[in-house]
Parts: structure tokens; sequence; C-alpha cells
């Protein structure tokens, strides 16, 4: 099936620092999400991309739709200690009704 | 406090219990699922619900039964677990399939 690949898998970075992750597919996607979940939370929508190209911020989070369709990133800029978490890129595929499938996630630690 | 609100957040139960999980959304959402979250795992998409009428099993095992009285309301029926069922079991809705989800915080589930 559609496979989501995220990279890198965990990250430690000291508060402060800017922070990229990405997500690739084999596939084409018409919609990117990404979502983060905090400890013991369940994840929570952050941005979402609709369109090749599209870039989109939300405060200190940046993302972007990649021109081939088949890939995105997602930035955080300046970060503090509440980023902790896991970041999940999610994509709609097609198995019959429309379903979001997801990355395994990038889980991030920020050192005070 | 989101739009989604699961009972209970931790369940400790024995491999002959029997209990069940309960998935409320106020957000007016016609599509609800059941995920399950285990370590080092992706997101499990489990059961598929669009208008009350399931429209995914995803080769779960029968020891878990869902249940949708209504397009509000989501249960979980547990049975005869095993202890590798233990997993962070989450509900999302959505207002149609594959469009973004809004996530519950979860069940913590452990079964001994």
């Amino acid at each position: 099936g559609q496979q989501l690949n995220q990279s890198p898998q965990s990250m430690f970075i000291q508060e402060g620092e800017d922070v990229s992750m990405n997500c690739t597919s084999s596939s084409i996607f018409n919609t990117w999400l990404w979502y983060k979940q905090d400890p013991g939370e369940g994840p929570v929508l952050l941005i979402a991309l609709y369109k090749a190209g599209e870039l989109t911020s939300n405060g200190r989070l940046t993302a972007q739709f990649g021109i081939t369709r088949k890939d995105s990133f997602l930035n955080i800029s300046a970060s503090i200690p509440s980023d902790v978490g896991i970041y999940f890129c999610a994509g709609p595929i097609w198995a019959g009704s429309y379903q979001l499938t997801f990355g395994k996630g990038t889980k991030l630690s920020v050192i005070p | 406090e989101t739009g989604v609100t699961q009972t209970p957040r931790h369940l400790v139960m024995g491999m002959t219990n029997k209990k069940s999980l309960k998935c409320e959304q106020h957000l007016g959402h016609n599509a609800m699922y059941w995920y399950k979250q285990s370590a080092k795992k992706p997101l499990e998409l489990m059961f598929v619900y669009n208008f009350k009428e399931q429209t995914e099993n995803n080769s779960v095992p029968s020891r878990f039964s869902p249940e949708c009285p209504n397009s509000s309301h989501l249960f979980l029926h547990l049975h005869t677990l095993q202890p590798e069922d233990s997993a962070l079991y989450l509900c999302a809705s959505s207002q149609d399939p594959g469009v973004g989800y809004t996530f519950g915080s979860g069940t913590r589930l452990t079964v001994v």
C-alpha cells in the first residue's frame, strides 16, 4: 500500500534551534497534513496543505507541499520546550473509501 | 478540551475480562474511526464508520468489536484480549472520510 516515510525518526535539539523534518512517498498525494502528538494525548492538526508548491505557516511552524506532490516538509523556528512531541505527516488514500494514512512520526526532544 | 471525548483515559484489564471503550464527538462529523497506536509502530487504522455504517474493518481480530449506534458515538468492545493488545487506542472523527481528522486523547489500555 501507499506508505509515508518520515525522517528523521527522532531529533534532540537545543532550545532556540530551528528544526526541519520531511515526509516522502512513492505515490502522489493531493493533500498533506501535519499533526503533533503531545505525550499522553491524541494527535492535533497543525497545518494542512492542498496545492503543490504551497507554503503555509502557523506561528513558528512552516510547512511546504512539494512540487512533485510526493513530499512535504515541516520547519519549526526557534524551538521551545513545549515543541516536544511526535510529529506525523498524513495524507488521504483511496482504499474503497478515502482514509488518512500516517507516517511513523518524528520524535522531537528539546533540551532547555 | 477537544471536540472528541474518549473514556476511560486509562484501563487495565485481565485477559478474561470484557470491557468497552467509548468515544463521543460534538463536532457534527459524519465519519468516526478507531486507531491503535503501539510503541514504535505507525498509527494503525482499525475501523471506519461513515454515517453509522461500517465501511472498513482493517483485518482486526474478532476480540475487538466496534459499535456505532449513531453518528456521534462510537464504542470498541473488548473481550479475551492478549498482552500484545496493550496500546493507546485513539478515536477520531471527520466531516468526510479522508479529510483532516480530529482525534480524542485516547485510552491507554494495558492487558495483564
